[in-house]
């Protein structure tokens, strides 16, 4: 089936720091690709998502642009602050047999000082 | 707040032991979602309903099983418990259960066996 794969954490950033975690995709088509977040003793939620190549999905200074040339979804932020300390799941779904099933990928965890 | 709720918060119980795991969707949603995560394995998808009737497996053991009533609650029972199911397990909830859908999380259950 189709998966994600993310970079492995931790990321360790200084507050105002540039953001990139990298997230690229093998898919048999184009599924909608996701950003959830996990702060901690929550559930999951959802951060952006892109329902197609070249969308742009954005929320709360967070941006990932749908590339399928490179299959990737990578999220950015231009400048972290100390709130944004939580872990990161790229997820897509893939079509199988008149269902749709949800991958996601294993997690970053981002740290940010102050 | 999601929208999404699951009880207990906490279970602790022995090897051997069967448990079962509660949750309430979001109102209006329609499909339910479970999964598992813990440090190893990271978030494994188990199983999908939509309006009652299973849509999708994933990876979950012959020892586990779940429903959803026409209420729309659904229940994850956990049999012959090992020292290994310790781990979070979460409900999610969508509208349609479609590739296209956000899913709502709900704050999880912590279960330990011991």
């Amino acid at each position: 089936g189709d998966s994600v794969t993310q970079m492995e954490g931790p990321v360790t950033l200084s507050e105002e720091a540039f953001l990139t975690i990298n997230c690229t995709y093998t898919a048999t088509g184009y599924p909608s690709l996701f950003w959830y977040v996990q702060y901690p003793g929550e559930g999951l939620q959802l951060l952006l998502k892109a329902t197609k190549a070249d969308d742009k999905g954005s929320n709360k200074g967070f941006e990932a642009t749908y590339r399928k040339e490179t299959t990737s979804f990578h999220l950015e932020k231009g400048s972290v602050q100390v709130s944004d300390s939580a872990v990161y799941f790229c997820a897509l779904y893939y079509a199988s047999g008149g269902s749709y099933i949800p991958t996601f990928g294993r997690g970053t965890s981002l740290i940010v000082h102050p | 707040d999601s929208g999404v709720t699951q009880t207990p918060k906490h279970l602790i119980t022995a090897t051997g032991q069967r448990v079962t795991l509660r949750c309430s969707p979001r109102s209006g949603d329609l499909s339910v979602y479970w999964y598992q995560q813990s440090l190893d394995q990271g978030l494994q998808f188990l199983i999908q309903y939509y309006n009652g009737e299973e849509r999708a497996k994933g990876n979950i053991l012959e020892r586990f099983s779940a429903q959803q009533f026409p209420d729309l609650h659904s229940e994850l029972n956990l049999s012959s418990l090992e020292l290994g199911d310790s781990a979070l397990y979460f409900c999610a909830s969508s509208l349609l259960g479609q590739g296209t859908d956000t899913q709502y999380f709900g704050p999880g259950t912590r279960l330990t066996v011991l």
